[in-house]
Order: structure tokens, then sequence, then C-alpha cells
């Protein structure tokens, strides 16, 4: 069975400094989606930025990248220059190509941005 | 943008109540999901629905039932409420058509089963 794990329950950033936040999955899938969600204290949770398993290169959204090793099955988050606006729990998904809904999430990262 | 809306931001119920958390999406998706999120443990699915009418269930059904007569509503019926079903449950919809659809997330009904 797939699974996710987000092994930080916390992290803390300066505000305007870089903050990586860590994902690993494990599956025997070659073909697959990842994400990440984030879920501000207001609760929206809302799409940060996403990954096809088949493209090598790095998705990147503004201040947000990631650093996807498919052979690690890792994909980690790095957000630079951190703002106070970032803080939220953050949440690694992932998802089969074939599938229709089964997300499987990781348990989140609460990011704190220190001003 | 799509916006998917909950009836109820807090409810706070008895044991033994019958509850019902109401989504409603208006972008027209075919899929609606309700999760349940509890500290340290992610999302987890309780049901799925691809069309009208039609569900699945996901991770953790037991205990709820869901009922979806029209495209745009999924409701969540909890048939007697337990104090473990105490949580945040947070409702999203998607496109149909494979993993790649964002999905779109209500504002979450944290409730509390007294």
């Amino acid at each position: 069975a797939q699974t996710v794990t987000q092994s930080q329950p916390e992290m803390s950033v300066q505000e305007a400094e870089t903050v990586t936040l860590s994902c690993t999955y494990d599956t025997s899938e070659s073909d697959y989606y990842l994400f990440w969600y984030k879920q501000p204290p207001s609760r929206q949770m809302i799409l940060v930025i996403r990954q096809e398993a088949y493209k090598q290169q790095n998705a990147t959204e503004n201040r947000f990248s990631v650093n996807f090793q498919k052979a690690a099955k890792s994909f980690s988050l790095k957000i630079s220059d951190s703002q106070l606006g970032d803080a939220a729990m953050y949440f690694c998904a992932y998802i089969r190509v074939d599938s229709n809904y089964q997300l499987i999430w990781g348990a989140g990262t609460k990011l704190i941005i220190k001003p | 943008d799509v916006k998917v809306t909950q009836s109820s931001r807090y409810l706070v119920k008895r044991t033994g109540e019958k509850v019902f958390l109401e989504c409603v999406q208006d972008m027209d998706h075919e899929n609606m999901f309700w999760y349940r999120q509890d500290p340290g443990l992610g999302l987890r699915l309780i049901y799925f629905s691809y069309d009208v009418k039609m569900k699945e269930k996901g991770d953790i059904p037991e205990g709820y039932s869901v009922s979806r007569e029209k495209k745009e509503r999924f409701s969540l019926i909890l048939e007697s409420a337990s104090t473990n079903q105490t949580s945040m449950y947070l409702c999203a919809s998607s496109l149909q058509g494979g993993g790649l659809n964002t999905q779109y997330f209500g504002p979450g009904t944290r409730l509390t089963v007294l």
C-alpha cells in the first residue's frame, strides 16, 4: 500500500529566509502525481504545487519549488523568501495516475514564520 | 474561482444524535469528497462520489453515510453520533478524469460530539 511520510511535525523559519519541508512516499507504481497543499489557520486547504512523476524537471510556482527525487521517493518543498502569510499546515499527497480520487495524505507539517 | 461551501463552521451535538453536514460546490465538478482531519493523521477519506447518486467508500466509512441527490450538493450523515467522531470534516470537489485534477476544499466543519 502506498504511504506518505512527513517527518517534521513542526518547522519554524525567520521571515525572508528559506525553508524546506520534507516528504517521502512509498509506492511500487512508476507513474503518479505528487502534491503539496497548504492549510492556513482559516482552514481552507489550497493547492501549492504539483509534480508529475514522469517529468524530470522540478515544478516551481513563484517562491515555491520542489526537489523531486524519484529514485529516493522524496518530494520536498522549498519556500524562498518566507512571508508571514506562509504560516500554515502543509500537507504532502500522492495519487496514482489512473486513480480518480484516492489521494494518500501525509500527516502534515506546521510551518511557523518568525517576524 | 471554484467555491466550496460547508453548512457550518462549528457544530456541537450530543451522543446518539443524527448529524447532517452539507457541502455545496459551484463549479459543476463531477467528483465530491468527504474527509476527516485529525492531528497527526492527515486527511482520511470517508466517502467519495463521482456522479449524482453514485458513491464509493473511502478508508473510514464506518459510522457514516452520504447522499448526493444533486450534482452540486454532497451530504455527510452521522446516523448516531459518537464521541470518537469529534473531528474536523472537510469537503472537496474536483473534475473527473484522473489524479492530476486539483481538489478544491471547503473551509471545514469542526464537529464536537458530547
